[in-house]
């Protein structure tokens, strides 16, 4: 399963697949990104972080992409768990500060 | 051992009252954040301090005044609460420098104005 872009708040996938969530990104100078998983009635939490110099980086059953020339960063999910079920969040930061900015965030619901 | 610790975790008054929303860190980081999350869960950023100093202070409303007792302490008060008011709130913290590193994130103060 994929969502595209910003305009696409909900993801429903089967559990087993892959699950692509998608953040277009508005600021160029912006050189660290993270990925955030949310879940019900808690903080967001962080999953993968990747900086400019990058444009993969794998951890444990996630990989996220980043395309600098088209200003989008990817998470792909591999075999989706219901415990992955949340709302996800991409957020760009720009250099020399911490000044984080939040994408507006994918559901991700994962059907048993 | 809750790394960023908001309370309460739920506050419900009426409108015009005043509020305090407290958060602290054990994580040993010198700069903290407070975020505004709305019914469509977007999340934006109200204010940040490091070291006890306003680094970050977006349009807000000056009936949210941040205060920063020591760098593991990042209280928000709340002057006459409106309506609009009424979302989650939440506390972060990180350490600032070079290369940059991820905030982390508390549970979230609900605030529900009646």
């Amino acid at each position: 399963g994929e969502s595209v872009g910003l305009h696409l708040p909900t993801l429903s996938v089967q559990e087993g697949d892959n699950s692509i969530i998608n953040c277009a990104y508005s600021n160029s100078a912006s050189d660290y990104f993270i990925w955030y998983k949310q879940e019900s009635g808690k903080g967001p939490q962080f999953i993968i972080d990747i900086r400019s110099n990058m444009d993969k980086r794998q951890g444990q059953r996630v990989t996220v992409l980043l395309n600098k020339t088209v200003k989008h960063l990817s998470l792909q999910i591999a075999a989706t768990q219901p415990g992955d079920s949340a709302v996800y969040f991409c957020a760009e930061t720009p250099p020399s500060n911490n000044d984080m900015r939040f994408g507006a965030g994918t559901r991700l619901t994962v059907k048993p | 051992d809750t790394a960023v610790s908001q309370t309460p975790k739920y506050l419900v008054t009426q409108m015009g009252n005043d509020k305090s929303i407290k958060c602290e860190q054990n994580l040993g980081h010198d700069t903290m954040y407070w975020y505004k999350q709305d019914s469509k869960k977007f999340l934006k950023i109200m204010f940040s301090y490091n070291n006890k100093e306003l680094i970050i202070n977006e349009t807000v409303p000056n009936r949210f005044s941040p205060k920063s007792p020591d760098k593991a302490h990042l209280n928000l008060h709340i002057n006459s609460l409106e309506l609009g008011d009424s979302a989650v709130y939440f506390c972060a913290s990180s350490q600032m420098g070079l290369p940059n590193q991820p905030q982390h994130f508390g549970d979230g103060t609900r605030l529900s104005i009646l």
